[in-house]
């Protein structure tokens, strides 16, 4: 298996509503990540877990709510979301985290289109 | 303030050609780079890389160029064929620096027959 699988793939969600995102990978990977991509600009990098530990959190609102229950699971929980959330969240993983993570390459999974409404 | 720029949103190239994807940078500090190929509905693809200490890099039909002292790259894909149409991102990490990669915005290569 060497594929990150994110579900679900669209999500449409109110205002009020929680909800969560789901990543998986089962290559034995470290490092788990989660990026926003808005429609025509690049992935932002929003959390990092290295080590099943939160080792970055780039200034993300508290809305969103990273977990990563175990190694091969990444969840993204949210919780009262503006429309300006709307976007695609793209998972990716890496052999290893901090340092070294770069030097084997990043895995992305497909993303999940969200759209609050 | 975008530190990772591809100032051409899109380009066209014809089936057979060299396709030449142009990044440039700002940050001095950034020590790895990295292409992404990504089609619709898809997460990015990793294609190439390249260390700071190297000049180029060569994998198959791609070949990535750095130059330091101009803070660009380039890749560069020859022969180019219709399965090379995607979006391509440029990234980059910052040595020492955090985890993670800083993504230019992406330039469309369309692949004409």
């Amino acid at each position: 298996d060497t594929e990150v699988t994110q579900t679900p793939k669209h999500l449409v969600m109110g205002m009020t509503n929680k909800k969560s995102l789901k990543c998986e990978q089962h290559m034995g990977h470290r490092a788990m990540y989660w990026y926003k991509q808005k429609a025509k600009k690049p992935p932002e990098l929003m959390f990092v877990y290295s080590y099943e530990k939160l080792s970055i959190n780039e200034s993300v609102p508290s809305r969103f709510s990273p977990e990563c229950p175990n190694s091969s699971l990444l969840n993204l929980h949210l919780h009262a979301l503006q429309p300006e959330d709307s976007a695609l969240y793209l998972c990716a993983s890496s052999q290893k985290g901090g340092w070294e993570g770069v030097h084997y390459g990043y895995t992305f999974g497909s993303g999940t289109r969200l759209t609050v409404v | 303030d975008q530190q990772v720029k591809q100032n051409s949103p899109s380009l066209s190239v014809q089936e057979g050609r060299i396709s030449i994807l142009n990044c440039d940078y700002t940050n001095s500090m950034f020590d790895y780079f990295l292409w992404y190929k990504k089609y619709p509905a898809e997460g990015p693809t990793f294609l190439i890389s390249i260390s700071s200490i190297k000049d180029k890099n060569e994998d198959g039909r791609f070949t990535v160029f750095l130059n330091k002292s101009a803070k660009h790259l380039s890749l560069h894909i020859v022969p180019s064929q219709p399965g090379d149409s995607a979006v391509y991102f440029c990234a980059a990490r910052i040595k020492g620096g955090a985890d993670g990669l800083t993504f230019g915005k992406g330039t469309h290569l369309i692949i004409q027959p």
